[in-house]
C-alpha cells in the first residue's frame, strides 16, 4: 500500500517568513495530494490540492509543488501570519474517486508575532 | 449546507461500556469514511462505505469496533466493549464522485 512521509514534525517560523513543509510517497500510481489544515481541537479542512499532470498550484500565499520523478511534493506559505499556526496534513491517493487516501503523520507549524 | 454532522462531540464513559458514535454526511455524498485519530498514529482510515455498502473494513481494529450504514444520511460506529485506548477522536468524513473528502468535526471519546 501507500506510504506517505512527512517533515518536519514541528516547525516555527517568524511572522512575515515563509514556511514549507514537505512529504514523500512510495506508490507511482498515487495521482491526487491533497493538503489538509487542522486547528486545534477542530476537523482537518482542506486548503489545497494538486493533481499529477500538473506540477504547481497557488492559491494566494499558498502553492504546491509535484515532482512525479522523485514522488515528492510540499506545501509552500508566504508570508506567514499567526492564524496560520496549525498542524497540517499531507496526503497521497490513486485512481480516479479512490477512496483510499493516505495522510502524512502532520506537522506543526507555530508562526510567532 | 451544514456539512458533516457527528454526535457526541464528547463522550467520557467507563472501560467495559458500549460507545455509540453518530455521522450525518453532507447531502448527496454517497461514500462515507471513519477515522481515528491520535498522536502516535496520526489519522487512521477505520471503515469505508460506498452508497451505504461496507466496502473496506480492514482498518477497523478488532472485533470490539463494528460500524454501519443503514441508509444515505446516517452512519454509526461502535465500540464494545470499550477500553482505555480506545480513547482518540473518532472523524466521520464524506464525499461525492472525485477526491476531496469532507470531515465532520469529530467525536472525542475517553475511556477511563
Amino acid at each position: 500500500g501507500e506510504n506517505v512521509e512527512q517533515h518536519p514534525s514541528t516547525l516555527s517560523v517568524q511572522e512575515g517568513d515563509s514556511a514549507v513543509i514537505k512529504c514523500t510517497y512510495s506508490d507511482s500510481a498515487s495521482n491526487y495530494f491533497p493538503w489538509y489544515k487542522q486547528e486545534l481541537g477542530k476537523r482537518p479542512q482542506l486548503i489545497i490540492d494538486i493533481r499529477s499532470n500538473v506540477g504547481e498550484k497557488k492559491d494566494q500565499r499558498i502553492a504546491v509543488t509535484l515532482n512525479k520523478t522523485a514522488k515528492h511534493f510540499s506545501l509552500h506559505i508566504t508570508e506567514t501570519q499567526p492564524e496560520d499556526s496549525a498542524v497540517y496534513f499531507c496526503a497521497a491517493s490513486y485512481g480516479a474517486g479512490s477512496y483510499q487516501l493516505t495522510f502524512g503523520k502532520g506537522t506543526k507549524l507555530s508562526v510567532i508575532p | 449546507d451544514a456539512g458533516v454532522i457527528q454526535s457526541p462531540r464528547h463522550e467520557v464513559t467507563e472501560m467495559g461500556q458500549e460507545v455509540t458514535l453518530r455521522c450525518k454526511p453532507i447531502s448527496g455524498h454517497n461514500s462515507l469514511f471513519w477515522y481515528r485519530q491520535t498522536m502516535m498514529r496520526g489519522l487512521e482510515l477505520l471503515i469505508y462505505f460506498n452508497n451505504n455498502v461496507p466496502i473496506d473494513d480492514s482498518g477497523m481494529p478488532e472485533d470490539r469496533f463494528s460500524a454501519k450504514m443503514p441508509n444515505a444520511s446516517f452512519s454509526t460506529l461502535k465500540i464494545q466493549p470499550s477500553e482505555p485506548r480506545d480513547s482518540a477522536v473518532y472523524f466521520c468524513a464524506s464525499k461525492i464522485s472525485g477526491n476531496t473528502i469532507y470531515f465532520g468535526e469529530g467525536s472525542w471519546l475517553t475511556v477511563v
